[in-house]
């Protein structure tokens, strides 16, 4: 069955101080990997995908195969980071016609002043 | 661009109505749509995905006679949902993809529906 881990509900830190937030996944093939954000009262939206290997925001996310790993980490964390973010890999149904993502619990971040 | 608009944002309704729920791209023509649903402090699980003009491909343990979709033109999907009880009540949200322009396989969200039967 395909899984996504995000072993951390909460996370809390300083702002300037570096940010990881962990994602494992469990999926057959090769999916493709994304993070996706939510800020206080928007909507989710999309930070960053593997394939595209940017850094969006200060953040960037690693994949890897071995480690079955996607996490995401910014090197200083700032106040406007506060959201909750979720992991999301991302593969072909079985019909082969469609990408369906499946999203991890999420993780709260809140950056501290 | 890659707008997706839900309406209405809010509903409340008696046991055993149904509840129709719309998502529209302003700016762009989705081949395909999500619905989703999200439990207080949950994540978002899938519902269904659905493409213009073809019937929903429902996951596994949702009712397809109870969340009934439809994807009749590529700006616009609705989920209805019929006879709502109680345990309907939620945050369904509804997501997009498609379009030239826009990179494959990205959903845009929209800001989602909250759901309360009485």
């Amino acid at each position: 069955a395909q899984r996504v881990t995000q072993p951390e509900k909460l996370l809390s830190v300083f702002k300037g101080a570096p940010v990881e937030l962990k994602c494992n996944y469990s999926y057959s093939g090769s999916p493709e990997l994304f993070w996706y954000v939510q800020y206080s009262r928007q909507r989710l939206q999309l930070l960053l995908r593997h394939i595209s290997r940017e850094s969006i925001k200060g953040f960037t996310a690693d994949l890897n195969k071995g480690e079955t790993s996607f996490h995401l980490k910014k090197p200083f964390a700032q106040e406007e980071d506060s959201a909750m973010y979720y992991c999301a890999p991302a593969a072909v149904n079985s019909g082969g016609s469609n990408y369906k993502l499946t999203f991890g619990k999420g993780t709260l971040l809140t950056v501290n002043p | 661009g890659a707008v997706v608009s839900q309406h209405p944002s809010w509903v409340i309704c008696k046991s055993g109505t149904s509840v129709k729920i719309e998502c529209r791209s302003l700016d762009f023509q989705a081949t395909t749509m999500f619905w989703y649903r999200q439990f207080p402090k949950q994540s978002l699980m899938l519902m269904a995905t659905s493409n213009e003009g073809s019937k929903a491909t429902y996951e596994q343990g949702v009712e397809k006679d109870k969340f009934l979709i439809n994807h009749a033109s590529l700006t616009l999907s609705t989920l209805t949902v019929t006879s709502a009880h109680p345990e309907d009540s939620s945050f369904y949200i509804c997501s997009a993809h498609g379009g030239a322009l826009l990179a494959k396989n990205i959903q845009y969200f929209g800001a989602g529906t909250r759901l309360s039967v009485l």
